[in-house]
């Protein structure tokens, strides 16, 4: 089964607004929590990450939160831009005793409408 | 400058060629992967390899093989190529001495079509 899951395969804001990703992950051994950003014909990059020692880290628009009990991340995106228009792939590992793989959801497409 | 590289983008074989995917990296990581991406499946990780000849399969390996002589080079080998697997395939690599240890770096991907 699907070890790390993406409830939404797209969404769509207006530019300007606030929006949510979300991930689900069942292996309560995951430490680490990353989202990666996928342009068109590009190759993903990694966009934020956390480590389970803390439940949230921000990087200017982009803020992670991590639910450990819940076993569910987030990525939440301010004041977004067209160019934040893309896939994010959310993706989690473990990085203690780990075996440096990562696991990655399926993916949101999303897309800012100027 | 850290960089990913494959060959080639683009190829278009018939079932049951062989095929021949190669990955560079230039960062002297330890690590290399290799996933393929297909629609609704996001990333799926084919084969791990930690080092010069010490390599893991992944969540998907059934069809395919890898070969890592050098650290720098990682390749990804289909025997007798099959349908299912015209696919979107990245190469990454990690290392986990880095700052951000456990981000990939990822090359620009090979679009392989078996016809």
């Amino acid at each position: 089964g699907q070890q790390v899951k993406q409830s939404s395969p797209s969404l769509t804001v207006q530019e300007g607004g606030i929006l949510i990703l979300n991930c689900d992950y069942e292996n309560d051994m995951f430490d680490y929590f990353a989202w990666y950003k996928k342009y068109p014909d590009n190759s993903p990059t990694l966009l934020i990450s956390v480590r389970s020692n803390v439940d949230k880290r921000e990087d200017g628009r982009f803020t992670v939160f991590l639910n450990k009990s819940g076993k569910h991340f987030s990525l939440h995106i301010t004041a977004s831009q067209p160019e934040d228009t893309a896939v994010y792939l959310c993706a989690a590992g473990m990085a203690t005793g780990g075996n440096n793989k990562l696991t990655f959801g399926q993916g949101t497409v999303l897309s800012v409408i100027p | 400058d850290m960089k990913v590289t494959q060959m080639p983008r683009y190829l278009i074989k018939r079932m049951g060629e062989n095929v021949l995917l190669e990955c560079g990296q230039d960062m002297s990581h330890e690590t290399m992967y290799w996933y393929r991406q297909d629609p609704g499946l996001g990333l799926q990780l084919i084969y791990i390899s930690y080092d010069v000849d010490s390599n893991s399969e992944g969540d998907i390996p059934k069809g395919y093989r890898v070969s890592r002589k050098k650290r720098e080079h990682f390749s990804l080998i289909l025997d007798s190529a099959k349908t299912n697997q015209t696919s979107v395939y990245f190469c990454a690599s990690s290392s986990p001495t880095g700052v951000n240890y456990a981000e990939q770096f990822f090359g620009p991907g090979t679009r392989l079509t078996v016809l």
